[in-house]
């Protein structure tokens, strides 16, 4: 059974700090990772889909890598700003089913 | 470009009383749709899917059901609500024949409160 955990479950930081939210997954057969970020009381967003066959995404201030052997995940965010603050979830695409596998999220706040 | 909408934003409903939530995607046609439910401190639970008009896949046994009745309509609806339904519902959407290996687009949320 596919299971997803975030690692820390909440992260505050000043801002312009560099800092790197982690995702694990217990079963390397998956088709991607996606990571959504989500505002309170809000819906998600996707920030960044990662194929199996790829080793990173970028996109702006956001860089995430995927290591698919060792079941890892992280999503860099460079430079932190106070509109970072959003709890970050990441979700894995596995094999042989229709699920998509949710992590509970880290939620992170920058202070100014 | 696509949009989608899902109403209301919050409802607070009485044990016993029925549900109806509603969910529209534009910009797109045959989109795959999907019902997930978000409890307090808890991961992202799917609900139901989608992949066309009236076809429907429960993920999990409850007292809820949804429904396809046009290609870009989703609706969640249950005939008596369980405090257990208490949750922050949304719906997403996807396109492409991955279904859920394709990027997932979600609404902004219905907070329901059961009490």
């Amino acid at each position: 059974k596919q299971e997803v955990t975030q690692i820390p479950a909440a992260l505050s930081v000043p801002e312009g700090e560099n800092l790197v939210l982690n995702c694990s997954f217990t079963d390397s057969a998956i088709y991607n990772l996606q990571w959504f970020r989500q505002d309170p009381g809000k819906g998600l967003t996707s920030l960044l889909l990662i194929q199996s066959s790829q080793r990173e995404q970028t996109s702006g201030r956001l860089n995430a890598s995927l290591d698919k052997s060792s079941g890892r995940s992280t999503l860099y965010i460079a430079a932190s700003q106070p509109g970072d603050s959003a709890t970050y979830l990441c979700a894995v695409s596995p094999f042989n089913t229709d699920k998509l596998i949710f992590g509970t999220g880290t939620r992170l706040q920058v202070f100014p | 470009s696509q949009t989608i909408h899902q109403w209301p934003a919050t409802l607070v409903q009485p044990v016993g009383s029925p549900l109806s939530l509603e969910c529209t995607v534009e910009g797109t046609s045959n989109p795959n749709l999907y019902w997930y439910r978000q409890a307090a401190g808890r991961g992202l639970q799917l609900l139901f899917y989608s992949v066309g008009i009236g076809q429907i896949s429960s993920e999990v046994p409850q007292n809820l059901s949804a429904s396809r009745p046009q290609d870009r309509q989703f609706i969640l609806s249950s005939k008596k609500l369980l405090l257990s339904d208490s949750g922050f519902y949304l719906c997403a959407w996807s396109v492409g024949t991955g279904g859920f290996n394709e990027k997932l687009f979600f609404g902004s949320g219905t907070q329901l409160s059961v009490l």
